[in-house]
């Protein structure tokens, strides 16, 4: 089955800090896609990033399919990224599917 | 606005009743999604539907029916036969493209 582990599963930072997130899957696993779950539970779409790397202000993601594994920087950390951040990955035998890992807890004190 | 609504944000109701959920998608995405996400865990895919009139069961879809009878419209009827029914409740769409969108969700508690 589809495989999706993500570290730490906790996380406090200082303000101004930078941080990395990372998300493991396995074989069956196509496509990736981070999310933010905000403090009111919304999930906020972060990236699609089936591999390579891509940025959005201060932040960014790599994923690495050969070797299985994504990453999410974190830069000039700020208390409004506090929350879940979660990894979900697409099974390459249904395209549609997603399978959430059960994510970081970000803290970021002021 | 182009989104996802869900409604209500909050629903309470007593142990034996059938509850409906609402998701609505003005985004004019084929297909969408119902997932429960129970608390310090990640979202678990319950029915999933990518055209009008056709749905498909997820991982945990026992106690719990959809309906599909528009495109902007997918309902989610939490039956009296879902054994632990209080959760979080999360809706997602997608498009073209496999990557999803979700709304804000609807917190269910029955007691």
């Amino acid at each position: 089955g589809i495989q999706v582990e993500q570290s730490p599963p906790d996380l406090i930072l200082q303000e101004g800090a930078n941080s990395t997130l990372r998300c493991n899957f396995s074989d069956s696993v196509n496509n990736l896609q981070w999310f933010h779950q905000n403090p009111w539970g919304q999930l906020i779409n972060l990236f699609y990033i089936p591999s390579g790397t891509k940025q959005n202000g201060r932040l960014s993601a790599t994923t690495v399919a050969t070797e299985r594994y994504s990453l999410l920087y974190i830069s000039s950390s700020q208390t409004t990224d506090s929350g879940v951040y979660f990894c979900a990955g697409f099974s390459s035998g249904s395209a549609r599917q997603l399978t959430f890992g059960s994510g970081t807890q970000l803290t970021v004190l002021p | 606005d182009g989104g996802i609504t869900q409604s209500p944000k909050y629903l309470f109701r007593k142990e034996g009743q059938n509850v409906t959920l609402s998701c609505e998608q003005n985004l004019n995405h084929d297909a969408m999604y119902w997932y429960r996400q129970d608390p310090g865990q990640g979202l678990r895919l319950i029915y999933y539907s990518q055209i009008v009139n056709d749905f498909q069961k997820g991982d945990i879809a026992e106690g719990y029916s959809v309906s599909r009878e528009k495109k902007e419209s997918f309902p989610l009827t939490v039956t009296s036969a879902q054994k632990n029914p209080t959760a979080f409740y999360l809706c997602a769409s997608s498009g073209q493209g496999p990557e999803q969108y979700f709304g804000p969700g609807t917190r269910l508690t029955v007691t």
